[in-house]
């Protein structure tokens, strides 16, 4: 079971909007680690997306933007177009004593 | 340009040791704050976090793994290694590189290898 917690799915017709969230807990986002998000798409390695809550690494469409509140963060993805269907995790440190960096259980989202 | 690859075998029989390598170009691990870890992602699951080695050859494990978990690095070769000892079924996923550039979040991902556990 993943240590950071996000929707099993969501989805969204073309040109909509959808968030994502990622809830954790007082040893990971929730002491101030920051969150970053990961699109996967079918068969190949994850590609950063976010990076420190909201920072968008070059060549990132402005369609997608993340932002943190206490011990949650989400992932918004706005004009949802049809190569956006992938999965998606977030990633933050953790200071607990299990895992050094700990994952989302993924978000599959689907684009109606 | 960064680039990481994983290499190893695709097929280990229970109970045996797993040894993966990470080749990587682009970057140096002896840059400071710079880092490598080993991530896996079971078939149709999620990515779970399992070891990392710093610039500075901090070494870190995910708890649960520890004792079975073993992560060096040669820098003149500019690659990780990582070893799994007494695989099991369970261990059957792709294995991942990944750099973390500062102490901060993954950057680069290696294409990921696919390691099946069965005798």
């Amino acid at each position: 079971q993943a240590v950071l917690t996000q929707p099993p799915s969501v989805a969204g017709a073309p040109g909509q909007s959808v968030t994502i969230s990622c809830t954790g807990s007082s040893s990971n986002i929730g002491a101030g680690y920051d969150v970053h998000w990961y699109q996967q798409l079918p068969g190949t390695a994850p590609k950063l997306l976010i990076f420190a809550n909201s920072n968008r690494p070059s060549g990132v469409p402005d369609r997608f933007s993340g932002s943190k509140s206490g011990a949650s963060a989400s992932l918004a993805i706005a004009g949802l177009q049809a190569e956006d269907e992938a999965d998606y995790y977030c990633l933050s440190y953790d200071g607990g004593w299990g895992a050094l960096w700990v994952f989302g259980g993924g978000t599959k989202l689907t684009v109606l | 340009q960064v680039t990481l690859r994983e290499s190893g075998p695709a097929l280990v029989k229970p109970t045996q040791t797993l040894t993966l390598t990470c080749s990587f170009s682009g970057f140096s691990l002896t840059t400071f704050g710079m880092s490598v870890s080993w991530i896996r992602q079971p078939p149709g699951k999620a990515l779970e976090w399992l070891a990392l080695i710093s610039w500075d050859d901090d070494k870190y494990y995910r708890t649960s793994l520890k004792a079975r978990l073993t992560i060096s690095k040669d820098t003149s070769k500019n690659q990780v290694v990582l070893t799994m000892t007494n695989m099991e079924p369970a261990d059957t996923a792709t294995y991942y590189c990944a750099r973390h550039p500062t102490r901060s979040h993954v950057d680069y991902w290696g294409q990921g290898t696919l390691v099946t556990v069965s005798s």
